[in-house]
C-alpha cells in the first residue's frame, strides 16, 4: 500500500505483556486511525489522530493507547496485552475527514497480532 | 450514530457474470458512503464512493446505486471475474462532529469458474 507502513506484520506475545504497533506514513496526511478486524465484526476503530499530538478515543479503545509525537507516525499500544486482543489491526490514513468532498481513508497492509 | 450492514455474508457467481452486494444503513443524514475491496491477507481498497445527492455513480466495471428512501447501498460488479473474489465493505460517515467512517461486516465474493 503506497506510503503507508505497518510494522511488525506479524507477532505473536504472551498474556500481560505491552506491545507497540508502529504506523508510518508518507503522504503527510493530518488523519491516522487504528482499527481492529475480527470475525463478524468487520473494522472497529480504536482510536485516530487529528494532528500531532492530537489524538482521541474510538469504539473499542479499552486497553489501548496510542501516540503521534510526529505527523508521520503512530503508535498503538497495548498496555497489556490479553486474548480478546487477538486480531489483524489495521492503520488508515486521510488528508481530511471522509464527507462529500471524498477523503476516503487508505489502508495498510495490516498486522497479525496473536496474545497466547 | 451511524451503523452499517450487509445483506449477505457470503455471495458466489459464475465467472462472467454481473455481481450485486447490497448494505444498508441507518442513519438518514448520512452524506458519503464507500465501497472497499479486501483480498486475503491485505488492507481495504478504495473501489468507489457516493455522495448523498447522487443516486448513482459509475467506475470502471463497478456501478454504486444509492436508495435514500429505503436506505439502502448496492454495488454492482460487470462481468464478474477471478480477481474479484474478497470481501467487500461498505462505509458510512458517523453522525457527529468527528466524521468518521462506520464499516459494514463485509460479504465475501467467491468466482466460481
Amino acid at each position: 500500500d503506497a506510503g503507508i507502513t505497518q510494522s511488525p506484520r506479524h507477532k505473536v506475545t504472551e498474556t500481560g505483556t505491552p506491545v507497540t504497533l508502529r504506523c508510518h506514513q508518507t503522504e503527510n496526511h493530518r488523519y491516522m486511525y487504528w482499527y481492529r478486524q475480527d470475525p463478524g465484526h468487520g473494522l472497529r476503530l480504536i482510536h485516530y489522530s487529528y494532528g500531532v499530538k492530537d489524538t482521541d478515543k474510538g469504539e473499542v479503545s479499552d486497553g489501548y493507547s496510542v501516540s503521534r509525537s510526529k505527523t508521520e507516525d503512530f503508535l498503538l499500544t497495548l498496555e497489556s496485552a490479553t486474548s480478546s486482543q487477538t486480531s489483524v489491526y489495521f492503520c488508515a490514513i486521510s488528508e481530511a475527514p471522509p464527507g462529500p468532498l471524498g477523503y476516503g481513508y487508505t489502508f495498510g497492509s495490516g498486522t497479525r497480532l496473536t496474545v497466547v | 450514530g451511524e451503523s452499517v450492514g450487509l445483506h449477505l455474508p457470503t455471495l458466489s457467481v459464475q465467472e462472467g457474470d454481473n455481481s450485486i452486494i447490497n448494505c444498508a444503513y441507518s442513519n438518514s443524514a448520512s452524506d458519503y458512503f464507500i465501497w472497499y475491496k479486501q483480498e486475503s491477507g491485505k488492507g481495504p481498497q478504495f473501489i468507489i464512493d457516493i455522495r448523498s445527492n447522487m443516486d448513482k455513480r459509475q467506475g470502471q466495471r463497478v456501478t454504486v446505486l444509492l436508495n435514500k428512501t429505503v436506505k439502502h447501498l448496492s454495488l454492482q460488479i460487470a462481468a464478474t471475474q477471478p480477481g474479484d473474489s474478497a470481501v467487500y465493505f461498505c462505509a458510512g460517515i458517523e453522525s457527529g462532529s468527528a466524521r468518521q467512517l462506520t464499516f459494514g461486516s463485509g460479504t465475501q465474493l467467491t468466482v466460481l469458474p
